[in-house]
């Protein structure tokens, strides 16, 4: 079945201490990408990649990380959480940059 | 700044009647997409669109470029199609920065 996955679904941490949530898929997407959503401020793009290795920032990448070492896993780092990153998180992947986005179930990450 | 409007934000219908919601946006793009957001959270893509018209069951996805406008239409309406509908749009045509519509809530009743 196709799929992307992310991991962890729930999250509570605190302020500080670093944590990764995991983006992978099973389709051979080149494409995947990070976004978070709030409130009142919709979806927000956050980091995306075309292809191993290569990353770029998309419109809020401040206080996260990415990397694409694999084509099947695109994870997002914390280094240093803060509240104002208490978000739901979506993983999204499709062909190159204009096909069919798949999306995770999400995550949601909250920090004290 | 890139900007991507939605209309209207909440739309409420009954059953069996034609939705349209609408996204405008300020410069030229790449691609535009369509995307479903049920209230358990989960987002489904729709359509992507970079010219002209698709369809797929009772759902039609319209794009003008000239225009900077995309409709999405529902026919026939069934309260399973009460969810949020957000657009996303791939602004220039060598980058992948996507923006997002703040989405459009819609609710049918039977």
């Amino acid at each position: 079945e196709a799929q992307v996955t992310q991991n962890p679904r729930y999250l509570i941490t605190v302020t500080g201490k670093k944590l990764t949530v995991t983006c992978s898929q099973n389709m051979n997407h080149e494409y995947m990408s990070w976004y978070r959503q709030d409130p009142g401020l919709g979806l927000r793009q956050i980091y995306y990649s075309m292809n191993v290795e290569v990353t770029d920032k998309g419109d809020v990448p401040e206080g996260y990380k990415v990397s694409r070492k694999e084509k099947r896993n695109f994870p997002l780092i914390l280094e240093s959480p803060s509240p104002n990153q208490t978000s739901l998180y979506f993983c999204a992947s499709s062909r190159l940059n204009t096909g069919e986005l798949f999306f995770g179930e999400g995550s949601r990450l909250t920090v004290l | 700044k890139n900007e991507v409007e939605q209309s209207p934000q909440n739309l409420t219908a009954q059953e069996g009647e034609f939705i349209t919601i609408n996204c405008s946006y300020s410069v030229g793009i790449s691609a535009l997409h369509w995307l479903q957001q049920h209230p358990g959270g989960g987002i489904v893509s729709l359509f992507m669109l970079s010219s002209g018209k698709k369809k797929h069951g009772r759902l039609i996805a319209t794009i003008n470029i000239q225009e900077k406008h995309s409709s999405l239409h529902i026919t026939a309406s069934h309260p399973r199609d009460s969810a949020v509908y957000i657009c996303a749009v791939l602004f220039g045509y060598n980058n992948n920065d996507m923006r997002f519509g703040a989405g459009t809530r819609l609710t049918v009743k039977p």
